[in-house]
């Protein structure tokens, strides 16, 4: 069980918008720490796509964009493209958990 | 250009011990608070420990706690995970990862080791 819930998957087809959101309490993102998100597809590192809930990484395209409001955060992919398939993740910290990583449990994208 | 290799994943039996070491270039590694991140088949990331520059400050995720050794050697730039008493539910892809020295999340991941326990 994640400390930070996420869907387990969502779709969309090539083009369309989706929105992967991340749900967290009041020791999380609720008490003021930061969100940031990852993609990860099979076989290869996870990329940092977006930090401090809003910001890109260079190299990052526009199409991503993050946002946090109260305890939970929410990334959102416009523009979906068949390379985006893979799995995103939120992270955040706890202070029930000394200040420690916590990952959402991840979700898959397919772009239909 | 930031770069990160596991090393020492394979097969172990359980009950056995094993160190995954990571060898950082390209950046002022002493600088850096460094992560170990794993993935079990089939599931998500987990996070599994983090130690500051200069070893100050270790955390580890409590499933992890009193199995699992974090420990650097900045004069090596190398970060290590020890496990003892390997059991099939530590099989998993073992990452690490450096912390953005803003704390802006995981900023680098190697591509990780793969660590296999069974009989």
């Amino acid at each position: 069980q994640s400390v930070l819930t996420q869907p387990p998957s969502v779709s969309g087809a090539p083009g369309q918008r989706v929105t992967i959101s991340c749900t967290g309490s009041r020791s999380n993102i609720g008490a003021g720490y930061d969100v940031h998100w990852y993609q990860h597809l099979p076989g290869t590192a996870p990329k940092r796509l977006i930090y401090a809930h809003s910001n890109r990484p260079s190299g990052v395209p526009d199409r991503f964009s993050g946002s946090k409001s109260g305890t939970s955060a929410s990334l959102v992919i416009t523009g979906l493209q068949a390379e985006d398939e893979a799995d995103y993740y939120c992270q955040s910290y706890d202070r029930d958990l000394s200040g420690s990583v916590v990952f959402g449990g991840g979700t898959k994208l397919t772009v239909l | 250009e930031v770069q990160l290799v596991e090393l020492g994943g394979g097969l172990v039996k359980p009950g056995g011990s094993l160190r995954l070491s990571c060898e950082a270039t390209g950046f002022t590694f002493s600088g850096y608070t460094m992560n170990w991140v794993r993935q079990a088949p089939g599931k998500g990331l987990e996070w599994v420990s983090s130690i500051s520059g200069r070893s100050s400050y270790i955390f580890y995720a409590d499933s992890m706690k009193g199995r699992f050794t974090i420990s650097r050697d900045n004069a090596k730039n190398s970060l290590y995970l020890e496990i003892n008493s390997l059991r099939a539910e530590d099989t998993a892809v073992y990452y690490c990862a450096r912390e953005d020295d803003r704390g802006w999340g995981l900023d680098s991941w190697g591509q990780g080791t793969l660590l296999t326990v069974s009989s």
